[in-house]
């Protein structure tokens, strides 16, 4: 079936290292978001990058369709960073049924 | 411009009683969806609806219906709440297209069936 796999599932940080979270998708994509939902549970977008690589800051994320995946990278990482970090997607020919992985709940202690 | 409104933001229900959450964007997109997200999951789609007067179901459809009352609003309603859908619902809204089919996101109502 359609499927959307996040790694790492969990993930402890010290405050100015840098990561990198990844997620595999099963099928071919049309939209590909990635999302990050802060402590009190608030959902903002991050990126929309179906393909190819965007920066904001001191996040970026590269998505290669062709080989189903997309990473995203945090660099000098703050407290504030903390929470979970999901990627959706929109399978081709799946209309607007958005499919979200099980997230990488990120912790970043000072 | 408040964005994606949901109410109410916390509600207990006892088992078999009927409730609505109501949600309103002022983007004046239209798609708009539900969503629950349980402990340990990502969101799970319960229903959308591609654009005013037409909704579809998602993942999860089972024990909820939706009704697109406009292009702005659009509610779920739990007709005999049941344990299992204790959980917290998301609402969104979306402009189809790429490249800005962007999903913005409401705060979320918690919800407790006891």
């Amino acid at each position: 079936g359609i499927q959307v796999e996040q790694s790492p599932p969990d993930l402890i940080l010290q405050e100015g290292a840098n990561s990198t979270l990844r997620c595999n998708f099963s099928d071919s994509v049309n939209n590909l978001q990635w999302f990050h939902q802060n402590p009190w549970g608030q959902l903002i977008n991050l990126f929309y990058i179906p393909s190819g690589t965007k920066q904001n800051g001191r996040l970026s994320a590269t998505t290669v369709a062709t080989e189903r995946y997309s990473l995203l990278y945090i660099s000098s990482s703050q407290t504030t960073d903390s929470g979970v970090y999901f990627c959706a997607v929109t399978f081709s020919g799946g209309y607007q049924k958005v499919t979200f992985g099980i997230g990488t709940k990120l912790q970043v202690i000072p | 411009n408040a964005g994606v409104t949901q109410t109410p933001k916390f509600q207990v229900l006892k088992t078999g009683q009927s409730m609505t959450l109501q949600c309103a964007q002022d983007m004046n997109h239209n798609s708009m969806y539900w969503y629950r997200q349980d402990p340990g999951m990502g969101l799970r789609l319960i229903y959308y609806s591609a654009s005013e007067g037409t909704t579809d179901k998602g993942e999860v459809p089972n024990g909820y219906n939706v009704s697109r009352l406009n292009k702005r609003e659009f509610s779920l309603r739990l007709e005999s709440a049941a344990p299992s859908q204790t959980s917290v619902y998301f609402c969104a809204s979306s402009e189809p297209g790429a490249p800005k089919n962007i999903q913005y996101f409401g705060a979320g109502t918690r919800l407790s069936v006891l």
